[in-house]
């Protein structure tokens, strides 16, 4: 089955620094990935929507400058947190998403817990 | 505005019970109904989906029921055990070919008690 692969499983930052997060479709061309970003018992909150080779689509109130995406191929995508600061601290997920034809729905890794210091 | 309400937001239920979930939706275009279990620090990971050509689909304990006209779905967990014991998301999208977005429920803490 279609393998989403993301790291660091938890990283620890001081305030100010910048923490980079890699999400991987291992057996799949990911024409489209998605980060989310989920505070404590509550639901999935999308950040944004990356295309290979595009500008991602940021959603209302998710700052461009501070988190930073490129998906820079098929199967790589990553989220840049720029001068990271504690309230940043959350636990983020990519998605991925293969073809559509080829029948492929959205498949998560197993997500990065942020703390900043 | 939130687009697929779950219900309920906690469920306790006893092992060798069943576990219903229920979601309904807003959107007439959503095509593709999965259901997502997630366990603590992990990712959610998908244990069953349907289109809307059928109203049930079944695999192993876990069965879909879908309402096309009530825009209604529900998640059945049969047998229910305490490794079940997980949040629960079930979600929306369209399916076809574009950069659609699941649309998540709000989530139901699941508890399956021995």
């Amino acid at each position: 089955g279609a393998v989403v692969s993301q790291h660091p499983s938890r990283v620890i930052c001081k305030s100010g620094t910048s923490v980079k997060i890699e999400c991987r479709s291992l057996d799949f061309q990911a024409t489209t990935m998605f980060w989310y970003r989920q505070f404590p018992k509550q639901s999935l909150m999308l950040m944004a929507t990356s295309n290979e080779g595009s500008k991602a689509t940021y959603e209302q109130g998710v700052e461009k400058d501070k988190f930073l995406i490129n998906h820079a191929s098929l199967t790589l995508s990553t989220l840049t947190v720029t001068s990271a600061h504690p309230e940043d601290s959350s636990f983020y997920i990519c998605s991925a998403r293969g073809p559509q034809g080829a029948g492929y729905g959205y498949t998560f890794g197993s997500g990065t817990r942020l703390t900043v210091v | 505005q939130q687009q697929v309400k779950q219900s309920p937001q906690s469920l306790i239920v006893q092992k060798g019970g069943i576990s219903i979930i229920n979601c309904a939706y807003e959107n007439t275009a959503f095509d593709y109904f999965p259901w997502y279990q997630q366990f603590p620090g992990k990712g959610p990971a998908l244990l069953i989906a349907i289109r809307p050509d059928v109203s049930e689909k079944k695999e192993g304990r876990f069965t879909i029921s879908f309402n096309k006209s009530a825009k209604q779905f529900s998640l059945h967990i049969m047998d229910s055990q305490p490794g079940d014991s997980a949040t629960y998301f079930c979600a929306a999208s369209v399916w076809g070919a574009g950069s659609y977005q699941l649309t998540f429920g709000k989530g139901t803490k699941l508890s399956v008690i021995p």
